[in-house]
């Protein structure tokens, strides 16, 4: 399977405790997006990364979130202390992007349940 | 601020009827590129079409089509001969310099044999 990659798929945790995410993007994929989805909502822009840069970060990835991209290739998003308003989906996406915008393929997400 | 709207929060459809799904967006970019995303029931999104903002043709593939208005910052998803897997959640999404793509809040189609 080629596809974007997330683990685990879902993760339950009570809250304060600390949780990490994974995503592995289309190998040749050089942009990395995180969303976080809630229910019946469109995916809300978390972070963004090309290559190993992190080029933006939204005004919802709080100091309790983290993300990083080593060497480009696979990413990680963490929560510290979480709360329950944590609880979504949590999806990546990632493209291929030389000087133009092309598709972004979405995995299919961690579910995190905060109780 | 850059913003996606999309105004109906559910429609249905008649199985091999058309549907139109609208979408604006509000932006004081010129270069930018538009998508319709589908999202079926506990399934990945998968990209349905898409637009650049540059070129004057509607996109159309297969049974979805657009209609984009740039001047009107509208770009709506036209589905043909609905099918029972077209039902699902679709988004409206926008891309812009910077590459942070936005989503707009979702519709709901039901396709009703």
């Amino acid at each position: 399977d080629t596809g974007v990659s997330q683990n685990p798929r879902h993760k339950i945790t009570k809250r304060g405790q600390n949780v990490t995410f994974r995503c592995d993007p289309i190998s040749e994929h050089n942009r990395l997006y995180w969303y976080r989805q809630t229910l019946g909502q469109g995916p809300e822009f978390l972070t963004y990364f090309q290559n190993e840069a992190q080029l933006e970060k939204s005004r919802l990835l709080s100091d309790r979130f983290s993300a990083e991209r080593p060497k480009g290739s696979f990413s990680t998003l963490e929560i510290q202390r979480t709360e329950q308003g944590d609880s979504a989906m949590y999806l990546c996406a990632s493209s291929l992007g030389v000087g133009q915008f092309t598709e972004a393929f979405f995995g299919q997400g961690t579910r995190l349940t905060v109780v | 601020a850059q913003t996606v709207t999309q105004s109906q929060p559910e429609m249905s459809v008649q199985e091999a009827e058309t549907v139109t799904l609208s979408c604006t967006y509000d932006t004081s970019e010129n270069n930018y590129y538009l998508f319709w995303y589908k999202q079926p029931p506990s399934r990945q999104m998968i990209l349905v079409i898409r637009q650049e903002a540059y070129k004057q043709q509607n996109a159309t593939e297969n049974r979805f089509s657009v209609n984009f208005q740039k001047a009107a910052k509208s770009f709506s998803l036209k589905i043909s001969d609905s099918q029972l897997g077209d039902t699902a959640m679709y988004f409206c999404a926008f891309i812009f310099n910077n590459n942070d793509m936005r989503f707009g809040a979702g519709t709901r189609l039901t396709v009703k044999p």
